[in-house]
């Protein structure tokens, strides 16, 4: 069975500053990662994937994140937090891509000016 | 490309009643995907499509529930005799099998049951 734990359900930064949320999963087979952002009363939209190729996987609005098999971590990281960054992320996982997504509890980032 | 899109946007039920929501994919994605969604947690898997063939429920998915997909295009879930704990958000996402690995999600169908 697959499962992703996300640490922090609520992480608040400084705009300007690091944006670091952290993922770790468990799966029996090769992974495929997702990181998805939602804003409130909206659905879930993709910010960057990993598919088994370049380990360090860049996305939308100047995210990226890198996956270490070594540590089953998938964390996404932005160098500079903007106010329109605060929203709720969600890691997912799979075992194709094409499957259900299993989502971890979601992060809450709050960004303060 | 419109997206996906889900209707109604919100609906209030009292306890007891039924429901029916529709999802329409986007219009050249083959598979499509229920979650479930409550307050403070993530989306949970509930079924999956690939066109009019349901490939998987999730055992979220008691008997009260069903799904459709009956020509491969839109999709109703369909929920019977409502308890309040049904109330959450239900989300659609479609995705084109075996061309990318991403899923799109729509806005979502709020459910209130009182």
């Amino acid at each position: 069975a697959q499962s992703v734990t996300q640490l922090g359900s609520h992480v608040s930064v400084s705009e300007g500053a690091l944006v670091l949320l952290r993922c770790n999963y468990s799966s029996s087979v090769p992974p495929y990662l997702f990181w998805y952002v939602q804003y409130p009363n909206q659905g879930l939209q993709l910010l960057l994937k990993y598919t088994s190729a370049a380990t360090l996987v860049k996305g939308i609005n100047g995210f990226e994140a890198e996956f270490k098999k070594s540590e089953t971590s998938f964390h996404l990281t932005k160098p500079s937090a903007h106010m329109s960054d605060a929203a709720e992320y969600f890691c997912a996982v799979s075992h194709s891509g094409n499957t259900p997504l299993v989502f971890g509890k979601g992060t809450r980032l709050s960004v303060i000016a | 490309d419109t997206g996906v899109s889900q209707n109604p946007r919100h609906k209030i039920t009292k306890r007891g009643q039924n429901v029916t929501f529709r999802c329409d994919p986007i219009s050249e994605h083959n598979r499509l995907y229920w979650y479930r969604q409550t307050l403070g947690q993530g989306p949970e898997f509930l079924t999956y499509f690939q066109n009019e063939a349901q490939l998987e429920k999730s055992r979220l998915l008691s008997d009260r529930f069903s799904a459709e997909r009956p020509k491969g295009s839109f999709s109703t879930l369909e929920i019977q005799r409502t308890e309040q704990g049904d109330s959450a958000m239900y989300l659609c996402a479609s995705s084109l099998a075996g061309k990318s690995y991403e899923q799109y999600f729509g806005p979502g169908t709020r459910l209130t049951v009182t």
